[in-house]
């Protein structure tokens, strides 16, 4: 069984400053891990994935997210945050096999202030 | 390449009804999925179809709910009869990863939000 735990419900940040949402996984197997955001009144949007290649894995609009075995982590940076990042974004993991199915946080809704 | 789409957007019912949610994938994929998201958690898979066979259902609330996917494309979720605690956004998303998307993307529609009074 796998499950993400995404810390802190909400996350304020000014324009221009270091975004940083949390995730931790829990997995029976190596799992995969992903990023979505969704913006109001829409889908989710893939930001990036680890797939056991690069632990380091470089997303869409500026993001990024390190995978640490052995902090069980998968934290999602940015290095400065924009007014268009404030959404809600989702940590999700899945296992590697055959039709494994997303499981996903309960999601981080990031403010951005001017 | 057009999204995956989704109808109605909005839908408001009272509690027994009936309602039918519609999808339609991004044409090719084989994987569909429908996703319950209640208001402040992250979406929940109700039902994988892997073209129009089930492969995955253990979370659908088989006593009310039920989906089908004809000939590997379309799909509809039913809710009948709804109760107070159906009020959610349903998602419906698709993959081409044939083996059910596994480290694939999976696409996502705009969603359906259901209002249950």
């Amino acid at each position: 069984a796998q499950s993400v735990t995404q810390l802190g419900s909400h996350v304020s940040v000014s324009e221009g400053a270091l975004v940083l949402l949390r995730c931790n996984y829990s997995s029976s197997v190596p799992p995969y891990l992903f990023w979505y955001v969704q913006y109001p009144n829409q889908g989710l949007q893939l930001l990036l994935k680890y797939t056991s290649a690069a632990t380091l894995v470089k997303g869409i609009n500026g993001f990024e997210a390190e995978f640490k075995k052995s902090e069980t982590s998968f934290h999602l940076t940015k290095p400065s945050a924009h007014m268009s990042d404030a959404a809600e974004y989702f940590c999700a993991v899945s296992g590697n096999s055959g039709y494994s199915t997303l499981t996903f946080g309960k999601g981080t809704m990031l403010l951005v202030s001017p | 390449e057009a999204g995956v789409a989704q109808s109605p957007r909005y839908k408001i019912i009272e509690k027994r009804q009936s309602v039918a949610f519609w999808c339609n994938p991004i044409s090719g994929h084989a994987t569909l999925y429908w996703y319950q998201q209640i208001l402040g958690q992250g979406p929940k898979l109700l039902i994988q179809f892997q073209n129009n066979g089930v492969v995955d259902d253990s979370q659908l609330p088989k006593d009310r709910f039920s989906a089908e996917r004809l000939k590997g494309v379309d799909s509809t979720l039913k809710i009948q009869p709804a109760k107070l605690e159906d009020s959610a956004v349903y998602l419906c998303a698709s993959s081409s990863r044939t083996s059910g998307g596994v480290g694939g993307e999976q696409f996502f529609g705009p969603g359906t939000r259901l209002t249950v009074l």
